[in-house]
C-alpha cells in the first residue's frame, strides 16, 4: 500500500516563529488532507488540498502531486497550535492513509 | 456547517464483551467510514461503506467486526467479542462525493478492561 512519511517528527518553536511541516507519499493521490489533532483527540480539517495551494489565515499549504509531497505552513505560531499534525491521502473515494504525524509544541 | 457526530464519547467495557459504537454521518454523504488510532499511534483504517454494503476493509477488520446502515442515517461498528488490543479511539468518517473532504467525527474512545 501506499506509504505516508511526515517530517519533523517533532518541532518546538517560540511563539511567533513560523514552521513547514512535510508530507511525502509513495504513489499518486487524488484527495490530500491535512488534520490538527487537538488535546481531546478530536481531528480537525485544516485543508483539503490535493493539488495547488490554499491558505486560511495564519495557516497555508501547497501540494505538488506530481513530486508526490505535500507542505504546511504555519506563521506567527501560537501556543494553540500545540498538537499533532496528520497528512492523510488517498485515491478516489477509497480510504485515506496518515502518515505518522509531526508533534508541534508551541512554547510562550 | 453539518457535522459528523459519534456516541458514545467514551465507553468503558469488559474483555470478552459485545460493544456498538454509533455514528451519525452528515445527511446527504454517501461514502462512510471508520478509522481507530491506539494511543499515542497512527490513525488506522478500518473499513469503508458505500451503496449499502463494505467497498473495502483493511487486516484489523476481522469476524469480530462488523458494520450496519441500519435506518438511512445512523452507521454503527459492533465489535463481538472486545480484547484488551481493541482500546483505541474510533473514527467515524463521511464524505459526499469521491473527490472531496472526508469529515471526521469527534471519537469514541473505547477502553477494556
Amino acid at each position: 500500500g501506499i506509504q505516508v512519511e511526515q517530517s519533523p517528527p517533532d518541532l518546538i518553536l517560540q511563539e511567533g516563529a513560523n514552521s513547514t511541516l512535510r508530507c511525502n507519499f509513495s504513489d499518486s493521490v487524488n484527495n490530500l488532507q491535512w488534520f490538527h489533532q487537538n488535546p481531546w483527540g478530536q481531528l480537525i480539517n485544516l485543508f483539503y488540498i490535493p493539488s495547488g495551494t490554499k491558505q486560511n489565515g495564519r495557516l497555508s499549504a501547497t501540494t505538488v502531486a506530481t513530486e508526490r509531497y505535500s507542505l504546511l505552513y504555519i506563521s506567527s505560531s501560537q501556543t494553540t497550535d500545540s498538537g499533532v499534525y496528520f497528512c492523510a491521502v488517498g485515491t478516489n473515494a477509497g480510504k485515506s492513509t496518515f502518515g505518522d504525524g509531526t508533534t508541534l509544541t508551541v512554547k510562550p | 456547517e453539518p457535522e459528523v457526530t459519534q456516541t458514545p464519547s467514551h465507553q468503558v467495557t469488559q474483555m470478552g464483551q459485545e460493544v456498538i459504537l454509533r455514528c451519525v454521518p452528515i445527511s446527504n454523504h454517501l461514502y462512510f467510514y471508520w478509522y481507530r488510532q491506539i494511543l499515542g499511534q497512527k490513525v488506522e483504517f478500518l473499513v469503508s461503506f458505500y451503496n449499502n454494503e463494505i467497498s473495502e476493509k483493511s487486516e484489523i477488520f476481522d469476524d469480530q467486526f462488523s458494520v450496519e446502515r441500519p435506518d438511512g442515517s445512523n452507521f454503527t461498528l459492533k465489535i463481538r467479542s472486545t480484547k484488551l488490543e481493541d482500546s483505541a479511539m474510533y473514527f467515524c468518517a463521511s464524505r459526499l462525493q469521491v473527490l472531496e473532504t472526508q469529515y471526521f467525527g469527534p471519537g469514541t474512545r473505547l477502553l477494556v478492561l
